[in-house]
């Protein structure tokens, strides 16, 4: 069975200095992995996929998630955090067992000025 | 486009009471889902439609009925409402083209409910 572990609720982090929210997956499968930010009182939206092909993923607002397999392991970067960087993040995997993605509980990214 | 839109935005329901939560998408697309996002649960799938007139139960259906008539619109009915199912409800889609598992997915702005 697929499952996503996010191990931080919360993240704070000061305007200017790296964001790294990690996630962690078991799948029987290859995965497909996927990061959602979902920005308050808002709906979800696609920061970055990884399908199995580059393991170095880059997304928008220049986040980036590397995948890493041996540790089963898809975490979430950005060198230097904006403001409008707060919001929820959800890693999210699926493993093409079946048409079911299975999301992770969200990591709240907290931006200090 | 106006992507995914559903209606009602918020709604608020006695115990017992039925109502439906409608999403509708302009994408032509052909997978369809529902899912309803709990505090620290992240989100967690309904029922999901693969095309009109397929649907398919995802990780708690239970409360919850969905039909497919047509590839643009993909009602959730709850048809007798309990204070468990208060949540935040969104509908998504994607293409549907090739491997689902891969595709991105479009989000509408959800349907907050609150049972009494």
């Amino acid at each position: 069975a697929q499952s996503v572990t996010q191990l931080d609720s919360h993240v704070s982090v000061s305007e200017g200095t790296p964001v790294l929210l990690r996630c962690n997956y078991s799948s029987s499968y290859s995965p497909s992995l996927f990061w959602y930010v979902q920005h308050p009182n808002k709906g979800l939206q696609l920061l970055l996929k990884y399908t199995s092909a580059a393991t170095l993923v880059k997304g928008i607002n220049g986040f980036e998630a590397e995948f890493k397999k041996s540790e089963t392991s898809f975490h979430l970067t950005k060198p230097s955090a904006h403001m409008s960087d707060a919001a929820e993040y959800f890693c999210v995997v699926s493993d093409g067992s079946n048409y079911q993605l299975i999301w992770g509980a969200g990591t709240k990214l907290i931006i200090k000025p | 486009n106006a992507g995914v839109t559903q209606t009602p935005k918020f709604q608020v329901l006695k115990t017992g009471q039925s109502m439906t939560l409608q999403c509708a998408q302009d994408m032509n697309h052909e997978y369809m889902s529902w899912y309803r996002q709990d505090p620290g649960m992240g989100l967690r799938l309904i029922h999901y439609s693969v095309g009109a007139g397929i649907t398919d139960q995802g990780e708690v259906p239970n409360g919850y009925n969905v039909s497919r008539s047509t590839t643009e619109d993909f009602p959730l009915r709850l048809l007798s409402a309990a204070p468990s199912q208060t949540s935040v409800y969104f509908c998504a889609s994607s293409p549907g083209l090739a491997d689902l598992t891969q595709e991105t997915q479009y989000f509408g702005p959800g349907t907050r409910l609150l049972v009494l």
